[in-house]
């Protein structure tokens, strides 16, 4: 069974940083891309960043870009999402998704990790 | 960018009624077209891919069609469990995008 579990998230104060965690297991993390998708009341969901299955390829929506940075660790089985600067706009509930395949859908998320961006 | 559009925005049904959901994309995505459904507190979870292949372990009442801009969700007789946000995604291009979601409730 596939499981992706999220961490890190929590209350942090404009211009500050955070750093999320996704463990993964019940597949062959390597051989797939992932990414970060964020979720919030007024917005909806939202993609934030891919990261390719052998990490030298990293996508990231131009909200985040130059602020955020994707990362994995494939002999951990962890995905990362290294957030600086933050604002006020990103606070969200935050979910890592599995992609099944290039230009393919996500069959597996994890629960969410909330991410609040306030003084 | 791709922005999806969905409609309607909610829709009230009841049990064993037939809904349709539409989501239309402002270019060709050919059929890279998902379905999701999420409910209260959950993750989404994928419903069917490629405009019309029925994800594994989804109840065949649920159906997608569709190609190029526009795809709809079918449910065939809706049931008390079906009743939950949707939303649509097109993973043709990057950023992929998802739709704004259609609110499913009972009438």
């Amino acid at each position: 069974e596939v499981r992706l579990l999220e961490s890190g998230g929590g209350l942090v104060q404009p211009g500050g940083s955070l750093r999320l965690s996704c463990a993964a297991s019940g597949f062959t993390f390597s051989d797939y891309a992932m990414s970060w998708v964020r979720q919030t009341p007024g917005k909806g969901l939202e993609w934030v960043s891919d990261v390719r299955d052998t990490a030298d390829r990293t996508y990231y929506a131009d909200s985040v870009k130059g602020r955020f940075i994707g990362s994995r660790d494939n002999s951990k089985n962890t995905l990362y999402l290294q957030m600086n600067s933050l604002r006020a706009e990103d606070s969200a509930l935050y979910y890592c998704a599995k992609f099944r395949g290039a230009q393919s859908e996500y069959d597996s998320w994890g629960q969410g990790t909330l991410v609040t961006v306030s003084s | 960018d791709t922005p999806m559009t969905q409609s309607p925005s909610s829709l009230s049904a009841s049990v064993g009624d037939r809904v349709t959901i539409t989501c239309r994309a402002s270019q060709s995505i050919r059929g890279y077209l998902n379905w999701y459904q999420q409910k209260p507190g959950k993750a989404p979870k994928l419903l069917i891919y490629a405009a019309s292949s029925l994800q594994s372990g989804v109840p065949s009442r649920f159906s997608g069609s569709g190609s190029d801009t526009d795809f709809t969700l079918t449910i065939s007789s809706l049931q008390p469990e079906d009743f939950a946000t949707y939303y649509c995604q097109q993973s043709y291009s990057t950023p992929q995008t998802f739709g704004q979601g259609t609110k499913l409730e009972i009438k």
